[in-house]
Formats: C-alpha cells, structure tokens, sequence
C-alpha cells in the first residue's frame, strides 16, 4: 500500500536555529498538508499546497513557517528560527482529487532545546 | 464545518465490537462523516467515511442516523492492536480541505 514517508523521524534542534523537515507524499497525489500535534494536544492543521502554492493556512503558520515542492517528488517544512514552542510531532499528509481519505506520515518528532 | 461531541473514553473487551458514538447536530446537508483513528501518536488513519447512507469496509461499518444528527463506528471484532484515540469529522468533501480534528475517544481494548 502507498505510504507517505517522512524524514527524520525524530529531530533535536536548538533554539532559534532552522529545520526543514521532509516528506515524500504519494506518488500521484496532487494535495499536500502539514499537521502538527504538541503532545497531549490535538491535531492541528498548519496548511495546504495545491498546484505549488499555499491553498489554505492556519494562524499557526506564521512568517516563521514555509512549504516548498522542490521537486516533482518532496515537500518539505521550513521553521525559519525555532521557539521551544515549536516542538511537537509534525505530521505530512497527502491527497488526490477522487479519495475521501488522506494519507498521513508517520511523523517528525522535533524537538527544541 | 459542524461540530463533533464524542465520549472521551471507552473501554471494549477483545473479540467483541466496539460501537463509538459521535453527534453532529449541526450537520449540512452536504457535510461528510469522516472517521480517522490515531495509535500512539503514529499519523492519523483514514477509516471510513458517509454521507447518508450506512457504509461498511474491511475496517468497520458507519451507521448514520436518519435525521444525520448522530453516527456510530463499528469495529466488530475488535483486536487489542484497535487501541486508538478515534476521530469523528464533518465536514463539506471538497478537493484539498483540511481536517479539523477534536479530542476523540480514546478507545482502549481489553483482553
């Protein structure tokens, strides 16, 4: 079955340093999302590229925050500078234009020191 | 997109089925049931999904109510590995849209 694949699956930065975190989405999908989950909270949507730009973003993904598509097969998060805020499990997900269902990542673990 | 009331926990003995209740009183007519589940904060898991009708796959079956104010997901031999936190979503199916996820029942499955 087609997986979402998500690199690294765990990450330690200090703050105030950038990360990007990586993400290999479905082949043939054409939507892409970033979710992040601080532990013990909920599921939060940051945003949604479509056609190689932003289609929708929450409050939470702020100036600090990018996407990009480099390629035809990456789709990464950029953190610009990292508050110890910003440490929670970051979620890639993916969708085509039939399926009712995203596929979601197993997740980045970051954490900031 | 409609908000969700679901039970914060449950419990289900293994081998039996597991039936999650949700309610979305305020629902639209075009607005999905999406089920997802999460595992220890593996990536959510899409399960299932309805509009009206009650659907089933080879995860569980979905029963919606006839006036779409209320549904229930079905598990119907759950396994000790169904331990989840499960997610009960509304909202318009539309290319791309985001998911608003709740706090979900935590389902756990007892031997």
């Amino acid at each position: 079955e087609p997986e979402v694949t998500q690199t690294p699956s765990h990450q330690v930065t200090q703050m105030g340093q950038e990360v990007i975190l990586r993400c290999v989405p479905i082949s043939n999908h054409l939507y892409f999302y970033w979710y992040r989950q601080i532990l013990g909270q909920k599921v939060e949507f940051l945003v949604s590229f479509y056609n190689n730009e932003i289609s929708e973003k929450s409050e939470i993904f702020d100036d600090q925050f990018s996407v990009e598509r480099p390629d035809g097969s990456n789709f990464t998060l950029k953190i610009r500078s990292t508050k110890l805020e910003d440490s929670a499990m970051y979620f890639c997900a993916s969708s085509d234009s039939t399926s009712y269902g995203y596929t979601f990542g197993s997740g980045t673990r970051l954490t900031v020191v | 997109d409609a908000k969700t009331t679901q039970p914060p926990s449950m419990d289900c003995a293994e081998g039996r089925a597991a039936n999650l209740p949700c309610n979305h009183s305020t629902i639209s007519g075009n607005e999905y049931v999406y089920w997802y589940r999460q595992i220890h904060s593996q990536g959510p898991q899409y399960i299932i999904h309805g509009l009206k009708n009650n659907e089933t796959n080879e995860m569980a079956s979905l029963i919606i109510t006839e006036d779409r104010k209320s549904s229930t997901l079905i598990l119907p031999h759950a396994t000790l590995r169904d331990t989840a936190v499960y997610y009960c979503i509304v909202r318009v199916y539309n290319q791309g849209g985001k998911l608003i996820f709740g706090q979900g029942t935590e389902l756990s499955v007892k031997p």
